[in-house]
């Protein structure tokens, strides 16, 4: 069965980058791009970007352009999301969903990253 | 890219039927019969509901419908059930490669 398993929890200070590992499992990693959805405590879910996954083209939200990395590993069949320059705005829980052409069909457990000094 | 419109809460008795309405604009909603519904329960990773619009994936109740009018997506709820409460967010396409959600409505079962 398809499977997306994230890191686990994070604590970072303000300034820091965080990167959080997505590992799939199921199904052929190329064949399916990797969305990252955010949502801050008590928020609503947020889009960041994807990734393509068979040739690592990416596209950012303008929102998280030039401060967000995705990156993939096929041979792992994992996928990476880096986030610098953090600050306390940051605090969420990060998901990675695998795409089925325009819908989020799997999703990781989510990964909380809490900014604090 | 602006989220789409959703109302803050929707409440409904075991039974009755809810309608969770999604506002967008013609360059998301409008343009692309690509609109998903998730829905989220507390602590929980989203699980999509509806997809396209209007299909439903393999192993959803038939109890949850899609439907959409020019910039506004519907999913509604009939047979409402205490397992149904949690949020809901809508989800559209709004091209170049971009997805935008909605504000996200808490259905109550009362």
């Amino acid at each position: 069965q398809v499977q997306l398993v994230q890191s686990g929890a994070d604590v970072k200070r303000p300034g820091a980058s965080v990167r959080i590992s997505c590992k799939t499992s199921g199904y052929t990693f190329p064949n399916h791009p990797i969305h990252w959805v955010r949502q801050a405590p008590g928020q609503r879910l947020e889009w960041m970007g994807w990734i393509n996954a068979g040739n690592g083209n990416t596209e950012y939200s303008q929102k998280f352009r030039g401060r967000v990395t995705f990156a993939g590993d096929t041979s792992a069949s994992t996928a990476y999301m880096e986030l610098n320059s953090l600050r306390s705005e940051d605090t969420a829980v990060y998901y990675c969903a695998r795409v089925a052409i325009y819908y989020f069909d799997y999703w990781g457990q989510g990964t909380l990253v809490t900014v604090s000094s | 890219q602006s989220a789409l419109t959703q109302p803050a809460s929707v409440s409904g008795s075991p039974g009755q039927s809810i309608t969770i309405s999604c506002t967008g604009t013609s360059s998301d909603v409008g343009n692309y019969n690509l609109v998903s519904w998730y829905q989220q329960h507390p602590g929980k990773a989203p699980k999509l509901i509806i997809y396209e619009v209007i299909k439903r994936p393999s192993g959803i109740s038939n109890r949850f419908s899609g439907s959409k009018s020019d910039n506004t997506a519907s999913l509604t709820i009939s047979g409402l059930q205490p397992e149904d409460e949690a949020d809901y967010y809508c989800c559209s396409f709004a091209g170049s490669s971009t997805h935008v959600f909605g504000t996200g409505t808490k259905v109550t079962v009362l």
